[in-house]
């Protein structure tokens, strides 16, 4: 069975331009959230999605927005980029909107701006 | 309220020893904890988890123990190997919801 695959593995980008990270939840998962990790913050919750409906949101900027498809597939987008937004992207899929909490993560995307 | 505190930072251990990292938590609400192990590169795997009804949960090498009066869980390593340095991750989360407050995170290293 295949893990959650995100894509880009690695990007960097400039202060005020966008991005665009893909997260392949594990087949049949319905949950996707994201995190995001630095070493001065660890991991914080960005927002987490079911079935096509944003369920829950972290507290970071509306510069930070996600969606997911109807494959449960998601995406997250960051606009304006600062040079505070590098940092390693985590997607994490899960059975369901309540199951266990057993989040299943991928290797993340690792964005630099600069 | 939503704050996860883990402590030591960093530990140093030799083989087979025991080490112990510990975590507290403010929201009583929270009613799942589970522990993650991150190596370098790859994204944080869960290593086990325990709910506020049970004391104790042992998994392989791996126990955690948990006090709800004083809203304390720890990680401790039974025989720790070379092989589990890493950073680990305590974290919390209520209802089944899929947001974790995750603590800052413990390096391990394990000498051999």
């Amino acid at each position: 069975k295949a893990g959650v695959t995100q894509t880009p593995r690695y990007l960097i980008k400039t202060r005020g331009q966008q991005v665009t990270l893909s997260c392949s939840p594990i087949s049949g998962h319905r949950s996707v959230s994201w995190y995001q990790q630095t070493p001065g913050q660890g991991l914080q919750f960005l927002f987490e999605y079911f079935s096509e409906t944003q369920r829950n949101k972290g507290n970071f900027p509306g510069r930070f927005s996600g969606r997911q498809f109807s494959n449960s597939r998601s995406e997250m987008n960051v606009s304006t980029l600062e040079l505070g937004d590098s940092a390693l992207y985590l997607c994490a899929s899960s059975l369901g909107q309540f199951s266990t909490g057993e989040l299943f993560f991928g290797e993340g995307s690792r964005l630099t701006v600069l | 309220q939503q704050q996860v505190k883990q402590s030591p930072q960093s530990l140093i251990v030799q083989k087979g020893g025991i080490p112990i990292i510990n975590c507290a938590y403010e929201n009583t609400a929270f009613d799942y904890f589970p522990w993650y192990q991150q190596f370098p590169g790859k994204g944080p795997a869960l290593l086990i988890a325990i709910r506020p009804d049970v004391s104790e949960k042992k998994e392989g090498r791996f126990t955690i123990s948990f006090n709800k009066s004083a809203k304390q869980f720890s990680l401790h390593i039974m025989d720790s190997q070379p092989g589990d340095s890493a950073t680990y991750f305590c974290a919390a989360s209520r209802g089944g919801a899929q947001k974790l407050v995750f603590g800052q995170g413990t390096r391990l290293t394990i000498n051999p």
